[in-house]
């Protein structure tokens, strides 16, 4: 069973599109993460979200939004997709006051038109 | 302001050989960790070594971790073929909260 799975895996739209990229993982964990990866392979974290906590990077625009339907899930939308939202985006998982690692889903690589 | 700058950005060496990255960042941390990327997959967390360790060990790997210089060495042993990936450092300086602050990692291709 894959521990921390997205969907979909890649991901075609247009500009000015409003689209949404899902999450879950299977490891009880109780800390979500969403990282975005540029074309120069730079990782950036975008949200962390825990118990209801959420902690934004200030960098991000508020055309995203993350949302927990539940524990095990933090799902990624975006409004009105720019041609620089082209990019893979990662989420994440870890138990907080674990050993710190976190366990990274396959990746959803978005391409904006 | 970036953490975890990673050096070489690129390194090519033969079958067998050893492989040293390095690592630098910029504030105090909790921990710092090393993740590999195999092309067009997601990340896979190889080590974790903690603000208070000096040295770890996991099978071929072993990190380094110098708190007074900001900077840390992931040494890969007896290279092999499938250790052809980018090597990232990830600082956690929250613990856990703030999510890993990444660089932009050493992308290494082992010949055979």
């Amino acid at each position: 069973d894959t521990a921390v799975s997205q969907t979909p895996k890649y991901l075609v739209t247009q500009m000015g599109n409003d689209k949404s990229i899902k999450c879950e993982q299977n490891l009880g964990h109780d800390t979500m993460y969403w990282y975005k990866q540029d074309s120069k392979k730079f990782l950036k974290i975008m949200f962390s979200y825990n118990n209801k906590e959420l902690i934004i990077n200030e960098t991000v625009p508020n055309r995203f939004s993350p949302k927990s339907p539940d524990k095990a899930h933090l799902n990624l939308h975006i409004n009105s997709l720019e041609l620089g939202d082209s990019a893979v985006y990662f989420c994440a998982s870890t138990q907080s006051g674990g050993k710190g690692e976190q366990f990274f889903g396959p990746g959803t690589r978005l391409t904006v038109l | 302001s970036q953490q975890g700058e990673e050096d070489p950005q690129a390194l090519s060496i033969q079958e067998g050989e050893n492989a040293t990255m390095n690592c630098s960042y910029k504030t105090s941390i909790n921990n710092l960790q090393w993740y590999r990327q195999n092309s067009g997959r997601g990340l896979v967390h190889l080590i974790l070594i903690r603000s208070n360790e000096r040295e770890k060990h996991s099978g071929r790997l072993r990190v380094t971790l110098d708190t007074s210089k900001k900077s840390s060495s992931l040494l890969i042993t007896a290279s092999r073929a499938a250790d052809t990936a980018s090597y990232f450092c990830a600082t956690d300086t929250g613990g856990g909260a703030d999510g890993l602050t990444f660089g932009k990692g050493t992308h290494l291709i082992i010949q055979p």
